[in-house]
């Protein structure tokens, strides 16, 4: 069976910093890999996705992730976090037929 | 902007009892799912429709969980009887297609927090 791990559980950074959460997926066939952000008190919703092609796929607010098939990975970065950033990060793998295994996720507190 | 629809939002109930969680999806999503997701983790599905037939329940514990979406719209999960490790927040979501696959996405309700007794 597929696994997700994320490797960070807690991040804060100050406001300006740079971003990067770590996904790893262990799963040797296709898969979709999606990010989700959950911010407080709201439902998830949907950040950026992988099918196929470029592996750098760019989604809301300025975040990208970066499909890297040899080492299994799909980091999520950001160049410059906002407080509005604050929120908690999954990573989620999709396999045929809407399998979907998530990681546990990774809280990410912006200081202003 | 079109949103999935769960109720209650919070539930308490004592163990043993039965409990039922309500989800309304996206019009026109043929496809919902249950989630599971516990405290410091991430969703699990539970179970998957397709319309109104079930396509994955491989993770749903059958002697006490049902689910269904009997004309393939709105959904109900049931606990019965529930236990304290049930305790958890339970997620509803749908997609226009499967999740997953190209051009579809899930759309994820807000969730209704249980919390057994």
């Amino acid at each position: 069976a597929q696994s997700v791990s994320q490797h960070n559980h807690h991040v804060i950074l100050s406001e300006a910093a740079s971003l990067e959460l770590g996904c790893n997926y262990s799963y040797g066939g296709t898969v979709n890999l999606f990010w989700y952000v959950q911010y407080p008190g709201q439902h998830l919703q949907l950040l950026l996705k992988y099918f196929s092609g470029d592996p750098l796929v760019k989604g809301i607010k300025g975040f990208e992730a970066e499909f890297i098939k040899s080492k299994f990975s799909f980091n999520l970065r950001k160049p410059s976090v906002q407080w509005s950033d604050t929120a908690e990060y999954f990573c989620a793998v999709y396999i045929n037929a809407g399998k979907s295994t998530f990681g546990d996720g990774t809280t990410l507190t912006v200081k202003p | 902007e079109a949103e999935v629809a769960q109720s209650p939002r919070y539930k308490i109930t004592e163990k043993s009892q039965a409990v039922a969680f309500w989800c309304d999806p996206i019009s026109g999503h043929a496809t919902l799912y249950w989630y599971r997701q516990i405290l410091g983790q991430g969703p699990e599905l539970l179970v998957q429709f397709q319309d109104e037939s079930v396509v994955d329940d491989s993770q749903l514990p059958k002697d006490r969980f049902s689910a269904e979406r009997l004309k393939g719209v709105d959904s109900t999960l049931k606990i019965q009887p529930a236990e304290l490790g049930d305790s958890a927040m339970y997620l509803c979501a749908s997609s226009v297609g499967v999740s997953g696959t190209f051009g579809s996405e899930a759309f994820f309700g807000q969730g209704t927090r249980l919390t057994v007794v």
